[in-house]
């Protein structure tokens, strides 16, 4: 069956260091990935989509890499600030192009001062 | 533009009442997904519709659950006679209609609690 793993440790990093989140993936074959942040008691917020065939994408602080063969992606984000502090989700997107996303548990984030 | 709205945010039923979950998509937005997420899981796919169509309810349980999206009004997930293993955070997303990867844009959910 399909599986996504996260770390399920929260990461704990310093103000200003670069925050790195594993997604790995088993049995599964996304046409794309997504990474989504989500606050306690809130929805999850879409932040980076990368494609199949794409190695890497960036917006602002945060930089996605994809690697297919390994199956896996990396999420990172430059210049922690404690606003940063939530849970980030990977999200595995089919070859249909629809949402019907395939999620991992996630790994909580805690950037102190 | 108003972006996904879910109501009520918390629910409490009773064991064997019924619950009544609603969602409507952001303007514009035809295609509407269900997830739910319970304590310490991920989340996981229920189903997907569009206007009047039930795509995919792969991850729907077979019993107690349906959902719909009609023509007017938002889309509503019903699960019937609950049971405390229905206690949940029920997401809804929805995206445009357009096929291609595109990104899916979460409710605030709706929190159930069975009692």
């Amino acid at each position: 069956s399909q599986k996504i793993e996260q770390n399920s440790e929260a990461l704990n990093i310093q103000e200003g260091k670069t925050a790195t989140l594993t997604c790995n993936y088993t049995n599964y074959s996304p046409a794309y990935l997504q990474w989504y942040r989500q606050d306690p008691g809130r929805g999850p917020v879409f932040l980076l989509l990368i494609r199949e065939n794409e190695k890497e994408k960036r917006k602002e602080r945060l930089k996605v890499t994809f690697d297919t063969t390994l199956k896996q992606s990396l999420f990172h984000i430059t210049a922690s600030q404690p606003a940063d502090s939530a849970t980030y989700l990977c999200a595995l997107g089919p070859n249909s192009g629809y949402s019907t996303l395939t999620f991992g548990k996630g790994t909580m984030l805690l950037v102190s001062p | 533009n108003a972006g996904v709205m879910q109501n009520p945010r918390h629910l409490v039923r009773r064991r064997g009442q019924e619950a009544r979950l609603r969602c409507s998509p952001m303007k514009g937005h035809s295609h509407v997904y269900w997830y739910r997420q319970l304590p310490e899981e991920g989340l996981k796919f229920m189903v997907y519709l569009q206007k009047e169509n039930i795509i995919d309810e792969s991850g729907m349980p077979k019993e107690r659950f349906s959902a719909e999206f009609p023509k007017e009004g938002p889309s509503i997930l019903r699960i019937q006679q609950v049971v405390r293993g229905d206690s949940a955070a029920y997401f809804c997303a929805s995206s445009p209609p357009v096929q291609g990867n595109t990104e899916a844009f979460f409710g605030q959910g709706t929190r159930l609690t069975v009692v």
